[in-house]
């Protein structure tokens, strides 16, 4: 079955680079995402990757694809104090009529002075 | 543009009863998914509607429900409450040509006391 993982809590200071990670086990996620979670929010959708792709960038996101090790990564540039929230990694499915998001636990970004 | 809408934001219920929660899809999509996200937890796939019909379901009892008008919004109806369904309840909507288009929106939040 689907799973997905990541590390709970990441903490940086301003204006450093963040990375988040996330493995995924599912080989036939057709797309993975990042969206973010503000506090009382819904999920905002950051940024998605094509899994025959292996980097997208866009502004200050940069999302690197492992396949082989279904490995997939979010880096920050120069992050702010606006970025504190909860990132959450998901695998989606679109084969087909299946177009599922499978989600992880999130990690929680504190990002201090 | 308006984006999802759900309601209400906000419900406290009693163990036993029922609810109905209601999400208002982005305009132009016609795909509508609900996920249930416990506390600290990933959002988790209940089900999907696409053209008034449940084209997937996940791990989720049958005593979680749902409907699809004409219109694409949607209801999720959850019976004889626990007290483990408190949970913020988000729907998700995706236009007709894929699924990478999800679009959430704020959550219901239930308490189930």
């Amino acid at each position: 079955g689907e799973d997905v993982e990541q590390s709970l809590f990441l903490s940086v200071r301003e204006g450093d680079s963040s990375v988040i990670n996330c493995t995924y086990t599912d080989s036939s996620s057709t797309y993975l995402y990042w969206y973010k979670q503000e506090p009382g929010a819904g999920l905002q959708l950051l940024t998605y990757i094509f899994s025959n792709m292996d980097m997208k960038q866009d502004q200050r996101l940069t999302v690197l694809l492992n396949k082989k090790d279904k490995h997939l990564s979010l880096r920050i540039a120069d992050t702010q104090t606006g970025d504190s929230a909860i990132y959450f990694c998901a695998e989606g499915d679109h084969t087909g009529t299946a177009s599922k998001l499978t989600f992880g636990t999130g990690t929680r970004l504190q990002v201090t002075l | 543009d308006a984006g999802v809408t759900q309601s209400p934001t906000h419900l406290i219920k009693t163990r036993g009863q029922q609810v109905t929660l209601r999400c208002s899809p982005k305009s132009g999509h016609d795909t509508v998914s609900w996920y249930q996200q416990a506390l600290g937890q990933g959002p988790q796939f209940i089900f999907q509607y696409y053209e008034e019909e449940e084209r997937q379901r996940g791990n989720f009892p049958d005593r979680f429900s749902g409907h699809q008008f004409p219109n694409y919004s949607s209801e999720l109806n959850v019976n004889a409450l626990l007290l483990g369904d408190s949970a913020l309840y988000l729907c998700a909507s995706s236009p007709p040509t894929g699924g990478y288009g999800y679009t959430f929106g704020s959550g219901t939040r239930l308490t189930v006391v």
